[in-house]
């Protein structure tokens, strides 16, 4: 099956900084790519949706401030958090789908542990 | 708005026997997809079975199933031969397909399945 690679798997940083996670699909070209946020023992809250060369689509609650993203290419989308706090710490998921697809691939997944 | 529910947080199964995992849907469309998931403890989300809504013909993947019940709004999945590698959260999904595009995820709140040795 497709491969979706997310790195870094486990970032902790300061207070005030920005992280940035990064969503690359290794074998095929996604046109669209998605961001999830997920709680210990909750299920995936969607926090975007990307294309390709256009704004990503933030579903309601989601500061699009806070958490900028870019998909620059059809094998790459980056979440950043940005000023970071405590509350931001979290499991974030990128997806992707492949143009004419009904299946999204997942990453691994980012800890992300804001101190 | 689609709303999927997974009525079951945990459920166990010996090994080698075979366990049924419910979901349930509710969506005024014709035209959707209906996914599993499957999130083991290193929490790489993994596609375990696909069924298209206009296809009457329950999808199959080896071990796995689905009952997929239309007019009921139901999609279970039954897992044969159960073995410890099958120890995951297991989430159902649900995604329109009537305008292609930018179709999100909706997502049940999973249900845990421990295989008991």
């Amino acid at each position: 099956g497709a491969v979706v690679s997310q790195h870094p798997s486990r970032v902790i940083c300061k207070s005030g900084t920005s992280v940035k996670i990064e969503c690359r699909s290794l074998d095929f070209q996604a046109t669209t790519m998605f961001w999830y946020r997920q709680f210990p023992k909750k299920s995936l809250m969607l926090m975007a949706t990307s294309n390709e060369g256009s704004k990503a689509t933030y579903e309601q609650g989601v500061e699009k401030d806070k958490f900028l993203i870019n998909h620059a290419s059809l094998t790459l989308s980056t979440l950043t958090v940005t000023s970071a706090h405590p509350e931001d710490s979290s499991f974030y998921i990128c997806s992707a789908r492949e143009a004419g697809g009904s299946i999204q691939y997942f990453g691994a997944g980012t800890r992300l542990s804001v101190l | 708005a689609q709303t999927v529910t997974q009525s079951q947080p945990e459920m166990s199964v010996q090994e080698a026997e075979t366990v049924t995992l419910s979901c349930t849907y509710d969506t005024s469309e014709s035209d959707y997809y209906l996914f599993w998931y499957k999130q083991p403890p290193s929490r790489q989300m993994i596609l375990v079975i696909r069924q298209e809504a206009y296809k009457q013909q329950n999808a199959t993947e080896n071990r796995f199933s689905v009952n997929f019940q239309k007019a009921a709004k139901s999609f279970s999945l039954k897992i044969s031969d159960s073995q410890l590698g099958d120890a995951a959260m297991y989430f159902c999904a649900y995604r329109s397909a009537s305008n292609f595009g930018n179709e999100k995820l909706t997502f049940g709140t999973g249900t845990r399945l421990t295989i008991i040795p």
